[in-house]
């Protein structure tokens, strides 16, 4: 079965230090991936997506991400941490056979000055 | 625009009184779905559509009824609401058919329960 784990339900960085937020997915086949963000009180954005292409996607608001096959894993990276990044993030993995939808439980990112 | 539209977006209401939640899309989409987010759970799938008058339970399906007359409409009804269907709910809507595509969300409903 198709499944995400988010490995941290908070993470806490100072603002201008590296992001990473860890999310390993379970799958029988290449799955199709994806984060998503959502700040306090609003709605889900799309950060990225992982369309077999390219294993390193480019996100909006200098977000990335690496899909490594070996790790099962597809970690959200940004090099420097902006006071706007603190929000609520969910790696998320599609099933093709249905489209079914899967969630993580969502890391907060928290930034500190 | 492209856009999902939910209604209400704020709604209290009391144990066992009927209410519906709309969820519409202007996208051509196939498939729409109904989630429902609660602290610490992230967000678990009640229900989804691949298309019109096809729909399937998601996770957490009890309690709810949806119905997908048109494409663009996707409605979530609670026919008894309880407490513990407090929460936030979003709908959402995509293409299908196995490609990759993302899902478009709505505002989100946030519900209260009395």
């Amino acid at each position: 079965a198709q499944s995400v784990t988010q490995l941290d339900s908070h993470v806490s960085v100072s603002e201008g230090t590296p992001v990473l937020l860890r999310c390993n997915y379970s799958s029988s086949y290449s799955p199709s991936l994806f984060w998503y963000v959502q700040h306090p009180n609003k709605g889900l954005q799309l950060l990225l997506k992982y369309t077999s292409a390219a294993t390193l996607v480019k996100g909006i608001n200098g977000f990335e991400a690496e899909f490594k096959k070996s790790e099962t894993s597809f970690h959200l990276t940004k090099p420097s941490a902006h006071m706007s990044d603190a929000a609520e993030y969910f790696c998320v993995v599609r099933r093709l056979k249905d489209d079914k939808i899967i969630f993580g439980k969502g890391t907060r990112l928290h930034i500190l000055p | 625009e492209a856009q999902v539209t939910q209604n209400p977006r704020y709604l209290i209401t009391v144990t066992g009184k009927k209410l519906t939640v709309t969820c519409s899309q202007n996208m051509n989409h196939e498939y729409m779905s109904w989630y429902r987010q609660d602290p610490g759970l992230g967000l678990r799938q009640i229900y989804y559509s691949m298309n019109v008058e096809v729909t399937d339970k998601g996770d957490v399906p009890e309690g709810y009824k949806v119905s997908r007359k048109e494409k663009r409409n996707f409605p979530l009804i609670l026919e008894s609401p309880s407490p513990n269907q407090t929460s936030l709910y979003f709908c959402a809507s995509s293409f299908s058919g196995g490609s990759v595509e993302t899902q478009y969300f709505g505002p989100g409903t946030r519900l209260l329960v009395l």
